[in-house]
C-alpha cells in the first residue's frame, strides 16, 4: 500500500517566518509533487520533482523553494511566509505518467 | 482555454440515480486520464483510471472522446457515500509525469 506522509496537519505561522514543509514516500518514486488548493481555485502546482536533486517550477513557484535531497523525501520552504501563502498543501508521488498519491495534507495559516 | 474545464456543481440527487460528469481539456497530447475523488476536507484520491476504449468499475464508467478532447463519468444507482467532489485529471506535459486538475465537480446524494 502506497504512504505519503507529510509532517504536520495544522500548522500556524507568522507572517515573514521561514516555514519548512515535509513530505516523505515509501513506495521508490520518482517523481513527487507540490500543490496548494484554494477554494475556487482548485489543485495548483507549485514545483515537482522527477529524480533526486532536481527540481522544476510548476504553475505558481513564486515565494517557495524545494529541496530533494533523498529520493522518498520533498520538502516545500517558504522563505518569508505571508498571509497569502494561508492554504491546504498537498503532496503527491508517482511512478511515471501515473497514477498521483497524495498525502493528507497541511493546513497552513500564516497570521 | 482553461487546461480542463468541469461544471463545478454543485449536483444534487437522490440516492439511487444516475449521474453524469462531463470534462473537457485542452492538450491533445494527453494520453492517460483519470477520474479521482476528493472528501470534505481530504486528499484527492484515484477513483479509475479512463482507457481510449471506456471502462467500467462496477456502478462507475468512464469515456474518453479523444477527437472532441472529452472525458465523462457515470455513476448509477447513487450512493449516499458517493458524496464527494470529483476531478477530472488528463495527463500534463510529458515531462516527470505531470498531471493537470480539473476543479472538480461537486456531489451531494440526498437520501
Amino acid at each position: 500500500d502506497v504512504k505519503v506522509t507529510q509532517s504536520s496537519r495544522y500548522l500556524v505561522k507568522r507572517t515573514g517566518e521561514k516555514v519548512f514543509l515535509e513530505c516523505v514516500q515509501d513506495m521508490d518514486h520518482e517523481n513527487m509533487f507540490w500543490y496548494r488548493q484554494d477554494p475556487g481555485l482548485g489543485l495548483r502546482l507549485i514545483y515537482f520533482s522527477y529524480d533526486v536533486k532536481m527540481k522544476e517550477k510548476g504553475d505558481i513557484p513564486e515565494g517557495y523553494s524545494v529541496s530533494r535531497e533523498k529520493k522518498e523525501r520533498f520538502s516545500l520552504i517558504l522563505e518569508s511566509a505571508s498571509t497569502n501563502q494561508t492554504s491546504m498543501y498537498l503532496c503527491a508521488s508517482s511512478s511515471g505518467p501515473d497514477t498521483q498519491y497524495f498525502g493528507p495534507g497541511t493546513r497552513l495559516t500564516v497570521l | 482555454r482553461k487546461e480542463v474545464e468541469q461544471d463545478p456543481g454543485p449536483f444534487n440527487v437522490p440516492e439511487g440515480a444516475t449521474v453524469a460528469f462531463n470534462c473537457t481539456y485542452s492538450n491533445s497530447a494527453s494520453q492517460s486520464f483519470f477520474w479521482y475523488r476528493q472528501d470534505c476536507r481530504k486528499e484527492p484520491k484515484l477513483l479509475m483510471s479512463v482507457y481510449s476504449s471506456g471502462n467500467e468499475d462496477g456502478r462507475f464508467t468512464a469515456q474518453l472522446n479523444r477527437a472532441s478532447q472529452y472525458i465523462s463519468l457515470l455513476i448509477r444507482d447513487s450512493k449516499l457515500s458517493d458524496s464527494a467532489t470529483y476531478l477530472c485529471v488528463p495527463e500534463g506535459d510529458n515531462q516527470g509525469g505531470k498531471l493537470i486538475f480539473g476543479q472538480g465537480t461537486e456531489l451531494s446524494v440526498k437520501p
